[in-house]
């Protein structure tokens, strides 16, 4: 079965303090690995896919990367606009379904 | 940017009751989804849908749910006998291929069940 782990729970930060997420994961086979923004009350905002391990790739402030047993979002100079819960989830090679991490709920202070 | 359209944004409704929701997906798009999320939990797939038939189902979807692409352009859910722990927003998600394409997600619907 696959399992999905994320780390921190949550995450507090000032304006402009870099970090990073962690998303471990265990499946048989990986297609990918899929990171979304979530607002409140709000569906899941696609962000990246990586595919194989070495993969990175960058979007404004954030930068994801991928190895053969996790993934980190690195979030660089945040801004407050930048606080929602990021969530990482995987799809295996053997269906299409995409199995959810708990999420990490980012929060970021001026 | 092409949406994902879910309605109503809002259902209530009583235990033992039927209810609908429904989905517009992108206009392109061949594979939809329904997934769920309870309170505080974490988003979790109830079943996908391609050419016209389930192509996979979850644990969580149980005789109680069904899907249906009625036309063109709509993709639903039902429930036939809703729960108190049926309780949570459901979200339609679609995309243009099968695995390992990006995913669209609706807004999603807040079903209540009293």
């Amino acid at each position: 079965e696959d399992q999905v782990t994320q780390s921190p729970e949550a995450l507090r930060l000032q304006e402009g303090e870099s970090s990073s997420l962690n998303c471990s994961y265990t499946v048989s086979g990986l297609r990918g690995l899929f990171w979304y923004r979530q607002d409140p009350g709000k569906g899941p905002e696609f962000l990246f896919t990586l595919y194989s391990a070495g993969e990175e790739k960058e979007k404004e402030r954030l930068k994801a990367t991928l190895t053969k047993k996790e993934s980190f979002l690195h979030i660089t100079a945040p801004k407050p606009e930048d606080s929602a819960t990021y969530l990482c989830a995987v799809e295996e090679t053997s269906g299409s379904r995409l199995t959810f991490g708990e999420g990490t709920q980012l929060t970021v202070n001026p | 940017e092409p949406e994902v359209t879910q309605t109503p944004s809002h259902q209530v409704t009583q235990m033992g009751q039927e209810v609908i929701l429904r989905c517009v997906p992108i206009s392109n798009h061949l594979y939809f989804y329904w997934y769920r999320q309870i309170l505080g939990q974490k988003v979790e797939f109830l079943v996908s849908f391609y050419n016209n038939e389930i192509s996979e189902k979850s644990e969580i979807f149980d005789d109680q749910f069904s899907v249906e692409r009625p036309d063109g352009s709509n993709f639903t859910l039902k429930i036939r006998s809703t729960k108190l722990e049926d309780s949570a927003m459901y979200f339609c998600a679609s995309r243009t291929y099968g695995g390992g394409e990006k995913l669209f997600f609706g807004s999603g619907t807040q079903l209540s069940v009293l």
